[in-house]
């Protein structure tokens, strides 16, 4: 499978600060970039996807993308203890629409 | 977002017997499903590609003839493992491609014994 990195964490912070996730890859043909949210025992759920290079907002979350770097990043503003959660980057390839994920960094917010 | 349902959410089943998973699109067509697999701690590893009407991609390493893929319309697909053994305990969870994005169903925990 090709390949996807995250830290796997546990990244802590505290209640109402910036939480930073990134994700890099290794395929330069990855077309689009996800990111999704697993609470344990769950299925993943989407937050927000991203193709173009630059910033994308999307209420307290931004997901930046620099494809030349080949990273994808998510950022959670005015973090939540409800935001504890895996986060999972996953990249498009390709024309066979294939979803190939990281393994996922947890994020715990501290009230 | 588009709803994908799943059955069962959970199963327990005797080592040697075969268990069926249901993934159905409610409320869009999805030519292409996919199946993962996800172990305690682990990413999602993708199995296979279901595609309607044709034989589905499996991934390297994936058992076709363990898994069998059906997608008989475009709206269900399902897995079946067959002759199950304690190590394919695991969360299973399909999602189907609407338009650029995937969804994913409520995933199926199979405990085989």
């Amino acid at each position: 499978q090709k390949e996807v990195e995250q830290n796997s964490g546990p990244l802590s912070v505290p209640e109402g600060a910036i939480a930073s996730l990134n994700c890099t890859y290794s395929d330069r043909g990855s077309q689009s970039f996800f990111w999704y949210r697993q609470y344990s025992g769950k299925s993943p759920e989407l937050i927000m996807f991203i193709y173009s290079n630059g910033d994308k907002e999307d209420g307290r979350f931004t997901a930046q993308l620099n494809k030349a770097s080949q990273y994808v990043s998510l950022l959670i503003r005015d973090s939540q203890p409800s935001d504890s959660a895996t986060y999972l980057c996953a990249v498009k390839v390709g024309n066979f629409n294939k979803f190939y994920f990281g393994s996922g960094t947890k994020l715990n917010v501290k009230p | 977002g588009a709803v994908v349902s799943q059955h069962p959410s959970w199963v327990i089943c005797k080592s040697g017997t075969s268990v069926k998973i249901e993934c159905r699109s409610l409320d869009f067509q999805a030519t292409t499903m996919f199946w993962y697999r996800q172990f305690p701690k682990q990413s999602l590893m993708l199995m296979a590609t279901s595609n309607e009407g044709s034989k589905a991609t499996y991934e390297q390493g994936v058992e076709k003839d363990k898994f069998l893929i059906n997608h008989a319309s475009l709206t269900l697909s399902t897995l079946t493992v067959t002759s199950a053994h304690p190590e394919d305990s695991s969360f299973y969870i399909c999602s189907a491609k609407g338009g650029t994005e995937a969804f994913f169903g409520q995933g199926t925990r199979l405990t085989v014994v």
